[in-house]
């Protein structure tokens, strides 16, 4: 079974850093692109950012490029987004997420983590 | 405002059937898959359609998407009240190489 296990969201103030990670079981992490989406609370869900399954493309949306920086260790399992200059418009549950697509990504998400809060306030 | 646009609530009652839609353009829903997914409040987003109208297992079949041209549609029959929730359709912008979601459309069953 597909287990997607964020941490590292707390309260942090503005301006400050933060390191998202997310733990994959179930699968082969390896061979799977993934995403980093937020929702906000009262908004709709947003997509923050793609890692490829090599790690050697990333995407990202025009909100978070320049601050965010997404990464994966594929010898471990492991989704990363570390974040800088955070404003409070980055406040948000950040969830991690697999594309459907083996070895490929085409922008559709199967497996969903709980999310992570992140709470940016002085 | 969401370049995919989505009415932001729809309402029916318990065994009805309602229709959700999502508008996008040429570069995103006009040239790629469209995928919808749902989120009730307080748990994680759940994919319902892939590939425009694919189900995953343990999707039941109340749930339906269809695509034409740069729009798409998700259907679902026989409301129940644990469909109460937001629904979100998502594509890949060919053009802006992101991935989109539309605005969310919340689903009240009277």
């Amino acid at each position: 079974e597909v287990h997607l296990v964020e941490s590292g969201g707390v309260v942090v103030q503005p301006g400050g850093s933060l390191r998202l990670s997310c733990a994959a079981s179930g699968f082969a992490f390896g061979d799977y692109a993934m995403h980093w989406v937020r929702r906000a609370p009262g908004k709709g869900l947003e997509w923050v950012s793609l890692i490829s399954w090599f790690g050697d493309a990333t995407y990202y949306a025009d909100s978070v490029k320049g601050r965010f920086t997404v990464s994966r260790d594929n010898s471990k399992n492991s989704l990363f987004l570390q974040m800088n200059s955070l404003t409070t418009d980055d406040s948000a549950f950040y969830y991690c997420a697999r594309d459907v697509f083996y070895r490929g990504f085409i922008g559709q998400i199967d497996y969903w983590g709980q999310g992570t809060l992140v709470t940016v306030s002085s | 405002q969401s370049v995919l646009t989505q009415p932001p609530s729809v309402s029916a009652s318990p065994g009805q059937k309602v229709t959700i839609s999502c508008s996008g353009s040429s570069s995103n829903i006009g040239r790629n898959y469209v995928s919808w997914y749902q989120q009730v409040p307080g748990t994680a987003p759940k994919l319902l359609i892939y590939n425009n109208d694919k189900r995953p297992l343990g999707i039941p079949d109340r749930f339906s998407g269809s695509k034409s041209g740069t729009s798409a549609t998700l259907g679902i029959t026989g409301l129940q009240t644990g469909d109460e929730a937001d629904y979100y359709c998502g594509t890949w912008d060919t053009n802006l190489s992101v991935v989109l979601f539309g605005g969310g459309t919340k689903l009240t069953v009277l």
